[in-house]
């Protein structure tokens, strides 16, 4: 079974630009997760999407945003960008039951704001 | 509130020498998991072992073995026999019950382990 997939794997942009990155789950996965992992913050929950709903959100400003297809997969917009979005954007997928089940990473985006 | 630390920033071991990994964890749920992730310096977080809390036993994966103490609020990880491709970032991350919970990740700030020949 292909693993999780994510692009693009790199991108630079500048500040005030805006920017989507795109994850396909797992076959058979229907929630989508997104990360932040940043050298001073560390992994930070983005939000989680399953069957084309949020079902929960993280701590992030309204200038990060996501969406999920019929066919699981999804994107997340950043808009205005600043120079501390820079960062490795993770998405996880898994099965989705109500009860948490294991969340499996792709490689990640690495997103640099100049 | 919940929280996971991992309070050894570094750790460096000569190959063939057993690690411990600490984990201590906060939460007022009486349900949750707790998860093992390695991140080897290409970046993909790389699962290693789920753990619910209703679950205490120990449990062994080849060199790798887990200690789960509901006690102590630890969830610490063995590596026994040290190997340069165990080189990696390793994070313990929490999630609580529920369904208002799910997808929710909390991560602690991660261990990086350094194996050297």
């Amino acid at each position: 079974k292909a693993g999780v997939t994510q692009t693009p794997r790199y991108l630079i942009k500048t500040r005030g630009q805006q920017v989507t990155l795109s994850c396909s789950p797992i076959s058979g996965h229907r929630s989508v997760s997104w990360y932040q992992q940043t050298p001073g913050q560390g992994l930070q929950f983005l939000f989680e999407y399953f069957s084309e709903t949020q079902r929960n959100k993280g701590n992030f400003p309204g200038r990060f945003s996501g969406r999920q297809f019929s066919n699981s997969r999804s994107e997340m917009n950043v808009s205005t960008l600043e120079l501390g979005d820079s960062a490795l954007y993770l998405c996880a997928s898994s099965l989705g039951q109500l009860d948490t089940d294991t969340q499996y990473f792709g490689p990640g985006t690495r997103l640099t704001v100049l | 509130a919940q929280k996971v630390t991992q309070a050894q920033t570094e750790i460096s071991v000569v190959e063939k020498e057993d690690v411990t990994l600490d984990c201590v964890y906060e939460t007022r749920d009486t349900t949750y998991y707790l998860f093992w992730y390695k991140q080897p310096p290409s970046g993909e977080l790389v699962f290693l072992i789920r753990r619910n809390s209703f679950d205490e036993q120990n449990e062994i994966s080849g060199r790798y073995s887990w200690n789960f103490q509901k006690s102590t609020s630890s969830f610490n990880f063995t590596i026994t026999a040290s190997q340069v491709v165990d080189s990696a970032v390793y994070f313990c991350a929490l999630s609580e019950g529920g369904s208002n919970q799910g997808g929710k990740l909390i991560f602690g700030q991660g261990t990086e382990l350094s194996v050297k020949p």
